[in-house]
């Protein structure tokens, strides 16, 4: 159980173009979801937090007109990276979470944004 | 604010030998303690967690970690590794409750390297 499907696994776009990466938890009701990025060799860096039917709550420095988080339902979260440029080239991963901190967090497995 | 260091950014060990991978976290609230693992180009996997109870907690793939309160440390242990152990390790801690609603912080993780 407990299970979140990310999609795509990889992207490549070109520069300029929005890119949609997919957050799905297919056996529970998420009702928080998180959105991480990686860099090489790093750690995960928190972008922002959503909660099913309202606003994403964005950690400091993150652009939330670029990074758009939509929570629409108990189960998908979608990040859209807008206006995509190379430096947005990253590992992008979602974790859901099924309460308080106690159930722990599933992550997806990730998408590698490519930038051209 | 709550902060997790892993003291260690790389861990090389042979094959069948033992090997702890070192973390310590600051909080001045009880924490949720996690150990995650990552392999190349994948989301992270539940190794363990601790919530309460008895301090020494098993995981997965034979690892353990043992909760240490008054030296806040929640060091990851497996008395020997294999070749497929090969990959980076993150801690972890969440709060419980309260307005953080349950986020993960994370250290900066170790890359364990098992050689044969």
């Amino acid at each position: 159980g407990a299970v979140v499907s990310q999609h795509p696994s990889r992207v490549i776009c070109k520069s300029g173009t929005s890119v949609k990466i997919e957050c799905r938890s297919l056996d529970f009701q998420a009702t928080t979801m998180f959105w991480y990025r990686q860099f090489p060799k790093q750690s995960l860096m928190l972008m922002a937090t959503s909660n099913e039917g309202s606003k994403a709550t964005y950690e400091q420095g993150v652009e939330k007109d670029k990074f758009l988080i939509n929570h629409a339902s108990l189960t998908l979260s979608t990040l859209t990276v807008t206006s995509a440029h190379p430096e947005d080239s990253s590992f992008y991963i979602c974790s859901a979470s099924r309460g308080q901190g106690a159930y722990g967090y599933t992550f997806g497995s990730g998408t590698r944004l490519t930038v051209v | 604010a709550q902060s997790v260091t892993q003291l260690d950014s790389q861990v090389p060990v042979f094959e069948e030998a033992p090997v702890e991978l070192r973390c310590n976290y600051s909080s001045s609230v009880s924490v949720y303690l996690f150990w995650y693992v990552q392999y190349p180009n994948q989301g992270l996997q539940l190794l363990l967690k601790y919530l309460s109870g008895s301090t020494l907690v098993k995981g997965i793939n034979g690892f353990e970690a043992e909760f240490n309160k008054s030296q806040t440390s929640f060091h990851l242990r497996k008395p020997s590794v294999h070749i497929s152990d090969t990959a980076e390790y993150f801690c972890a801690v969440s709060v419980p409750g309260g307005s953080t609603l349950g986020r993960l912080y994370f250290g900066r993780g170790t890359q364990l390297t098992v050689w044969p």
